[in-house]
């Protein structure tokens, strides 16, 4: 059964600062990975999708990497700035029948200014 | 474009009553998935619909959640009756194809009492 885990839970840095998303997989076997961002009251966008092809994707200061080997993620964000203050969530494609995404539960971030 | 629409917004209810939650789509999008999220939990898809027809409803407590996915456009997600773990955000989203990247509605808050 394919679990999702992203560490830490929640982080707290001061504006300005380069940091670093965790999310791990147990199973290998995955079709494409994506990271989304979750503002308060809020659904779910989109940020970064990586094939199972692929080693990393970018957009802007989001940087996202994928080991399938290791079965790990991360997503890099340069200079951060309070806006970037969310919920970050990766979910994993099985790419079985059902295309089913499977969520961590997320890193709560907050930028201080 | 328009993005996915969710509505209502909020509700509460009391436990044994029953409740429905409506979403419309991206026009276009094929696919539509329903996911419940609870407070500090990643989203559990709850059931995945192509076009009309159900791909995926695994995870649906079907004693008492039911969906439909009106001519392949809207769709409706009920629960009879409410239990006091139903509380939670119901997601909604959409994509093109089932992999692609999934667009979320903003989500119906439920607070079973």
């Amino acid at each position: 059964k394919q679990e999702v885990t992203q560490i830490p839970a929640a982080l707290s840095v001061p504006e300005g600062e380069n940091l670093v998303l965790n999310c791990s997989f147990t199973d290998s076997a995955i079709y494409n990975l994506q990271w989304f961002r979750q503002d308060p009251g809020k659904g779910l966008t989109s940020l970064l999708l990586i094939q199972s092809s692929q080693r990393e994707q970018t957009s802007g200061r989001l940087n996202a990497s994928l080991d399938k080997s290791s079965g790990r993620s991360t997503l890099y964000i340069a200079a951060s700035q309070p806006g970037d203050s969310a919920t970050y969530l990766c979910a994993v494609h099985l790419g079985d029948s059902s295309y089913k995404l499977i969520f961590g539960s997320g890193t709560r971030l907050l930028v201080r200014p | 474009e328009a993005g996915v629409a969710q509505s209502p917004r909020y509700k509460i209810i009391e436990k044994r009553q029953s409740v429905a939650f409506w979403c419309n789509p991206i026009s276009g999008h094929a696919t539509l998935y329903w996911y419940q999220q609870i407070l500090g939990q990643g989203p559990k898809l709850l059931i995945q619909f192509q076009n009309n027809g159900v791909v995926d409803d695994s995870q649906l407590p079907k004693d008492r959640f039911s969906a439909e996915r009106l001519k392949g456009v809207d769709s409706t997600l009920k629960i009879q009756p409410a239990k006091l773990e139903d509380s939670a955000v119901y997601l909604c989203a959409s994509s093109v194809t089932s992999n692609s990247p999934l667009h979320f509605g903003n989500g119906t808050r439920l607070t079973v009492t």
